[in-house]
């Protein structure tokens, strides 16, 4: 069946470091991904997405990686920051517009 | 502009009770998504509305739960016979035609004494 996962449940790193956040996917037709943020108490907030035509897009201090051969979807963090503290979740849409499937999410914690 | 906004942004029930939650979506946007969020885990799809269409039910995890959306903007979910399980946080998000990315809002946070 179609799932979405991720490697790392947790994830600790130094303030000032770059951080890589990674996901699976197992459904080969989906044809966009999209990465979320989310902190304590709050709503998913968008971080940056990506169409299978792509294999790299850049927003501000993050960049999606899709390799589609493996089925894996990176969030890179560049100069993590304490305010990148928060569970980050990617997801899929199998293929089928309208359709996004979730991960789990990965911890992210940034140490000062 | 606005966002998405929920009301409550806490529920606290008594199990056997039915609750009703509310999502105001992003003016304009087509369609309208609600998922539940138990503690520490992912979002589980639950009820999708595209404008006229009759809506996605898929995801509704039993028949105590059900949702309308009225005119195409504001959207109601109830679920009834409230059960300690229920409790989660309630997430509510839209997006605009022919797009993908949703929009959320700040979830109501569900809890079934």
């Amino acid at each position: 069946g179609e799932s979405v996962g991720l490697h790392l449940p947790t994830l600790s790193v130094q303030e000032g470091d770059n951080s890589i956040i990674n996901c699976a996917y197992s459904n080969s037709a989906s044809d966009y991904f999209i990465w979320y943020k989310q902190e304590s108490g709050k709503g998913p907030q968008f971080i940056i997405d990506i169409r299978s035509n792509m294999d790299k897009r850049q927003g501000q201090r993050v960049t999606v990686l899709l390799n589609k051969t493996v089925k894996h979807l990176s969030l890179q963090i560049a100069a993590t920051q304490p305010g990148d503290s928060a569970v980050y979740f990617c997801a899929e849409n199998g293929g089928s517009q309208g359709n996004l499937i979730f991960g789990k999410g990965t911890k992210l914690s940034v140490k000062p | 502009g606005a966002g998405v906004s929920q009301s409550p942004s806490n529920k606290v029930t008594e199990k056997g009770k039915d609750v009703e939650l509310r999502c105001d979506p992003i003016s304009g946007h087509t369609a309208l998504y609600w998922y539940r969020q138990s503690l520490g885990q992912g979002l589980e799809f639950l009820i999708y509305f595209q404008g006229n269409s009759a809506p996605d039910k898929s995801g509704l995890p039993s028949d105590r739960f059900s949702a309308e959306r009225t005119g195409g903007s504001v959207s109601t979910l109830t679920i009834q016979r409230t059960q300690q399980e229920d409790s989660a946080v309630y997430l509510c998000a839209s997006t605009p035609r022919g797009r993908d990315r949703r929009y959320f809002g700040p979830g109501t946070r569900l809890t079934v004494l």
